[in-house]
């Protein structure tokens, strides 16, 4: 079956503009995650959704970053006004739930690069 | 707040060899995942450990919770040239059961040049 997806696989923006990053999770996973990974570092979580609860936003690193996640399955990274310390490899995981039991399963990331 | 700290950060092998690295943390965790990430790829799940003193294998991979819940490691037997990438551990994040996980910077196996 099909994996999860991440759209585009690499963005070039310029310093303050916005960007959208899409994610389509595993079909049927209710748990959804952004994490960002910069060069040479682990992954730091961003935000999660579960089904149809409020989302986790605590990893969020300013109130430049939103998410939201439509219909309970594809979910959009907005990233407002970017910065040249934006640049990273954003990565979507999904899950069946949201335990730490669940295998999270990772798309192959959108590297962004702001100029 | 809670870190994982893997060490070694790189390393280079030859095939054949054994490889091991670990990771630690200050504070208690109940679960501990090991992943690989290859170039232009997000990082898949090898071995999930969540007991204490537990012992799991998956092929040439051999991961161990360690007893104090503060460390764990991998090691791989008969590295083949494949085996190159970067090994994070990770743990949840919160120190509950939650799915959001926190990560280590990673160990990266290189090829012997």
């Amino acid at each position: 079956g099909a994996g999860v997806s991440q759209s585009p696989s690499n963005k070039v923006t310029e310093k303050g503009k916005d960007v959208e990053l899409r994610c389509d999770p595993i079909s049927g996973h209710t748990a959804l995650y952004w994490y960002r990974q910069s060069l040479g570092q682990g992954l730091e979580f961003l935000i999660y959704f579960q089904g149809n609860s409020a989302p986790d936003k605590s990893g969020l690193p300013s109130d430049r970053f939103s998410a939201e996640r439509t219909g309970g399955s594809v979910s959009t990274l907005t990233i407002q006004r970017t910065q040249q310390e934006d640049s990273a490899v954003y990565l979507c995981a999904s899950s069946r739930r949201r335990t730490s039991t669940d295998t999270q399963y990772f798309g192959p990331g959108t590297r962004l690069t702001v100029l | 707040g809670q870190q994982l700290n893997q060490s070694p950060q790189s390393m280079f092998i030859q095939e054949g060899e054994d490889v091991s690295m670990n990771c630690t943390s200050s504070s208690i965790f109940n679960t501990w995942l090991w992943y690989k990430q290859d170039p232009g790829e997000g990082p898949v799940l090898l071995i999930a450990l969540y007991k204490a003193g537990e012992l799991t294998s998956n092929g040439r991979l051999t991961a161990q919770f360690g007893i104090t819940r503060k460390d764990s490691f991998l090691n791989i037997s008969a590295s083949i040239p494949s085996d190159v990438g970067i090994y994070f551990c990770a743990g949840p994040g919160g120190g509950g059961s939650q799915g959001n996980l926190i990560f280590g910077k990673g160990t990266k196996l290189s090829v012997k040049p």
